[in-house]
């Protein structure tokens, strides 16, 4: 099993460009949530679905952040504009019984 | 609001000593308790859990408590070695499925 897929691994884009992050969960597990990590915050949950349904997206920051999952297997958290204050580490990650974190995808916003 | 504090954000021991890292949360409906290890650059990293139905649960030199009574459950590292060394999350379960992580413990093991 390849475990949770992210890309890319690393961005850097500039302040008002769009941004895409992909994540392919571990197949069979049926809940996925999408984190930001920074320094200052830790790690905080953006969003989650389960079989596919967006649960809770308390977590989204604001407006400008928005999230998929057309499919089992396919979820994408995207960024309308960027912003600097957007850099972070972005995990992916999927669920059965327990949590399984992706490698994560770098943001950069200059 | 809901949420789960960790404590200490820094800890530095030598090796061989033990180290224990807190956390409270705030859910009395939480029942289920993971701890997470992340090294510098990679991704966090299961390394025991604990469920509401247990009060303790042991694998080789690592550790973990709950009381839920007190709403607290503690990561106990023992004979620590400097691969130890890295940041330590725990996280609790709140309704619906999410898991809340707490701020993070980074445990330096000197040699």
């Amino acid at each position: 099993d390849a475990g949770v897929i992210q890309s890319p691994r690393h961005e850097v884009t500039e302040m008002g460009q769009e941004v895409t992050l992909r994540c392919k969960p571990i197949s069979g597990h049926n809940s996925l949530f999408w984190y930001r990590q920074t320094m200052m915050r830790g790690l905080e949950l953006l969003i989650y679905f389960n079989n596919n349904v967006p649960i809770d997206d308390s977590g989204m920051p604001e407006d400008r952040f928005s999230a998929k999952m057309p499919n089992a297997s396919f979820s994408t958290l995207k960024i309308q504009p960027s912003e600097p204050r957007d850099s972070a580490v972005y995990f992916c990650a999927s669920v059965v019984n327990t949590i399984y974190f992706g490698e994560g995808s770098w943001l950069t916003v200059v | 609001g809901e949420n789960v504090e960790q404590h200490p954000s820094t800890l530095s021991v030598q090796e061989g000593d033990s180290a224990v890292i807190k956390c409270t949360y705030s859910d009395s409906a939480s029942n289920y308790f993971p701890w997470y290890k992340q090294e510098l650059g990679k991704r966090p990293q299961l390394i025991i859990d604990i469920r509401s139905n247990v009060g303790e649960k042991k694998d080789q030199r690592i550790a973990v408590t709950l009381n839920k009574t007190a709403k607290h459950f503690s990561l106990h590292i023992t004979e620590t070695q400097p691969e130890d060394s890295a940041v330590y999350f725990c996280a609790a379960n709140l309704k619906g499925g999410k898991l809340i992580f707490g701020q993070g413990t980074e445990l330096s093991v000197k040699p």
